[in-house]
């Protein structure tokens, strides 16, 4: 059973627009939310979180939404960039548990 | 920031010996460290939690006896992949936290192939 399941296997996005990329969670204990960007045979590194008391997030190009009602965030980048290609995770936490991850979103930024 | 490094960063091995992934902190402490397994094109799925000083908590379906983890210090943990067959190739992945839930941080990964 997927507690954090990301959909969406893949995304292609021009440079300059937006991509956004999506989570929903089912464990209604996670409080805290976070992205991680992996490039290949790489671990991941930190790029944005959410505490589940707040509903928005941001920090430079990135923007994390929470949505606890439907359990749902997201993930705005925007102007996306060629760097910015790279698998995302979405990963969960609940107190003390470790982290719970998605399945990734590998995101295709075109020049 | 925090840094975790992990070592090596690739292996090959014959099928039935045995590979060491070591996983250190190099400038905190850590009294738990994780170890993830990825498949490709899957989730980093959590294998065993490595506690200082006691015995890791493995996850279920995770066999102990062949993954063998150590952690005998607070700034190392080690991942024993024993007697390894083809199917334990995968990218395994360790990391540690420090301070609040943010604070994870993740070593560099270890690709094992087993021929």
């Amino acid at each position: 059973d997927q507690q954090v399941k990301q959909n969406s296997p893949s995304l292609s996005v021009q440079e300059g627009r937006i991509s956004i990329l999506n989570c929903d969670y089912t464990n209604s204990m996670f409080d805290y939310f976070l992205w991680y960007k992996k490039y290949p045979a790489e671990g991941p590194t930190f790029l944005i979180s959410i505490s589940s008391i707040k509903d928005k997030n941001e920090d430079g190009r990135f923007t994390v939404f929470l949505n606890k009602s439907a359990k749902h965030l997201s993930l705005h980048i925007v102007p996306s960039q060629p760097g910015d290609s790279a698998v995302y995770f979405c990963a969960a936490s609940g107190g003390n548990t470790p982290l719970v991850f998605g399945k990734g979103t590998r995101l295709s930024v075109i020049a | 920031g925090a840094v975790v490094s992990q070592h090596p960063s690739w292996v090959i091995c014959k099928s039935g010996t045995s590979v060491k992934i070591e996983c250190r902190s190099l400038d905190f402490q850590a009294t738990t460290m994780f170890w993830y397994r990825q498949f490709p094109k899957q989730s980093l799925m959590l294998m065993a939690t490595s506690n200082e000083g006691s015995k890791a908590t493995y996850e279920q379906g995770v066999e102990k006896d062949k993954f063998l983890i150590n952690h005998a210090s607070l700034t190392l943990s080690t991942l024993t992949v024993t007697s390894a067959h083809p199917e334990d190739s995968s990218f395994y992945i360790c990391s540690a936290r420090l301070g609040t839930v943010a604070g994870y941080t993740f070593g560099s990964g270890t690709r094992l192939t087993v021929v």
